[in-house]
């Protein structure tokens, strides 16, 4: 069975830095590309990034461009998101996902972000 | 960036009736046009693949339609379970663009 679990969000100020991590388990992790997308309810869900199988290949919304970066550890079976200069409009869900044939088949159960001082 | 527009926005429905959600983009998406649907305080879930591919597992009721900027999902016969938000997500071009969503509440 796929799974795709979600942590290390959190409440964190303005300005501030957090690591999510999605632990991935039931497939062969290092042969998928991969995906974060996140969910408020005033702006719905927003693609905010992707990452190659190999990791070679990265992607992100314009929003979070120079500020988050997408990693992967194929040995731990883990994707990342790198968040740093957090503002107020970054508070979300944050899904992890992964696609099949470039499409999202599989989310993870979500992990909340909370950017408030 | 390809914009997804969606109606309606909300729509209420009795059990056993026909549903059509539309979907269009601002620029064409070819077939790379999925739907996904929501249910309250869970994760989204993959109804329907490149426009019109049914998923395994997925009732026979849900189906897609559509190529290019307009796209359908058609839910033949509302079931209470369907109760739910429904997206398009297109992974035609980055940055990839979902969607606003239509709500579909039981009457």
């Amino acid at each position: 069975e796929v799974q795709l679990v979600e942590s290390g969000g959190g409440l964190v100020q303005p300005g501030g830095s957090l690591r999510l991590s999605c632990a991935a388990s039931g497939f062969t992790f290092s042969y998928y590309w991969m995906h974060w997308v996140r969910q408020t309810p005033g702006r719905g869900l927003v693609w905010v990034s992707r990452i190659s199988a190999d990791g070679s290949s990265t992607g992100y919304v314009d929003s979070v461009k120079g500020r988050f970066t997408i990693s992967r550890d194929s040995a731990k079976n883990t994707l990342y998101l790198q968040m740093n200069s957090l503002r107020a409009d970054d508070t979300a869900i944050y899904y992890c996902a992964r696609t099949t044939g470039g499409t999202i088949d599989y989310w993870g159960q979500g992990s909340l972000v909370t950017v408030s001082s | 960036e390809i914009v997804l527009t969606q109606s309606p926005d909300f729509q209420s429905v009795t059990p056993k009736e026909k549903v059509t959600i539309t979907c269009r983009a601002s620029q064409s998406v070819g077939s790379n046009l999925h739907w996904y649907q929501q249910k309250p305080d869970q994760s989204p879930t993959l109804l329907i693949k490149y426009a019109s591919q049914s998923i395994s597992g997925v009732p026979s009721r849900f189906s897609g339609s559509g190529s290019g900027t307009d796209f359908t999902l058609t839910i033949s016969s509302l079931e209470a379970e369907d109760a739910a938000a429904y997206y398009c997500h297109q992974s035609s071009s980055l940055p990839f663009t979902f969607g606003p969503g239509t709500k579909v509440d039981i009457k």
